[in-house]
């Protein structure tokens, strides 16, 4: 697609519940990324996936969190037991490894747990 | 660690240029600077980067110093919809690395 996509933009869901959110990166991009913004917070950086390296998995917050990506196509995040501070924007962004024109990112899914 | 200062915010009015600082004085010689913003409800937007040459597009021009400890985003003719939170980032280019952004510039175009 000519950009990177998101899905769902908002999920409400209740305390304890499993979300799972995707994104489709721009075909052709090796490196996907996936951050969190609370409201009127910056970016957290959660994890990045390069080609078939092992991911960098730095960022999650918790074990709650999990992120899947077949190839250097979909990706998956995964949230299990949801709490009540998870509710934020999840980013995913998209680049290409070389020659880098930097990230593209999608417009996010808002997560609001009640 | 973002590795960079910026203000907090700035104003600007509508039809000046915009000149948005940030420092990177620990910058090594390997790294870019790159500069996103972030208008409200989107997610982030690439806007240029450049290692030492001042770079041109056609959103902005990127100023760096000649020791490269500090650059300059200019917006040469601000509107409305350049509103928005401005990061400075660096780090280096086709490397496996992620991009930490910090706490950005909040730039408000006033009418």
């Amino acid at each position: 697609g000519a950009g990177v996509s998101q899905s769902p933009s908002n999920k409400v869901t209740e305390k304890g519940k499993d979300v799972e959110l995707r994104c489709d990166p721009i075909s052709g991009h090796t490196a996907l990324y996936w951050y969190r913004q609370r409201l009127g917070q910056g970016l957290e950086f959660l994890i990045y996936f390069q080609g078939n390296s092992a991911p960098d998995k730095s960022g999650l917050p918790s074990d709650r969190f999990s992120a899947e990506r077949t190839g250097e196509s979909v990706s998956t995040l995964t949230i299990q037991r949801t709490q009540q501070e998870d509710s934020a924007v999840y980013l995913c962004a998209s680049s290409f490894r070389t020659g880098d024109y930097g990230y593209t990112f999608g417009s996010g899914t808002r997560l609001t747990v009640v | 660690d973002a590795k960079t200062t910026q203000p907090t915010s700035m104003d600007c009015a509508e039809g000046r240029a915009a000149n948005l600082p940030c420092n990177h004085s620990t910058i090594s010689g390997n790294e870019y600077v790159y500069w996103y913003r972030q208008i409200h409800s989107q997610g982030p937007q690439y806007i240029i980067h450049g290692l030492k040459n001042n770079e041109t597009n056609e959103m902005a021009s990127l100023i760096i110093t000649e020791d490269r400890k500090s650059s300059t985003l200019i917006l040469p003719h601000a509107t409305l919809r350049d509103t928005a939170v401005y990061y400075c980032i660096v780090r280096v280019a086709n490397g496996d690395d992620k991009i930490i952004f910090g706490k950005g510039t909040r730039l408000h175009i006033l009418p």
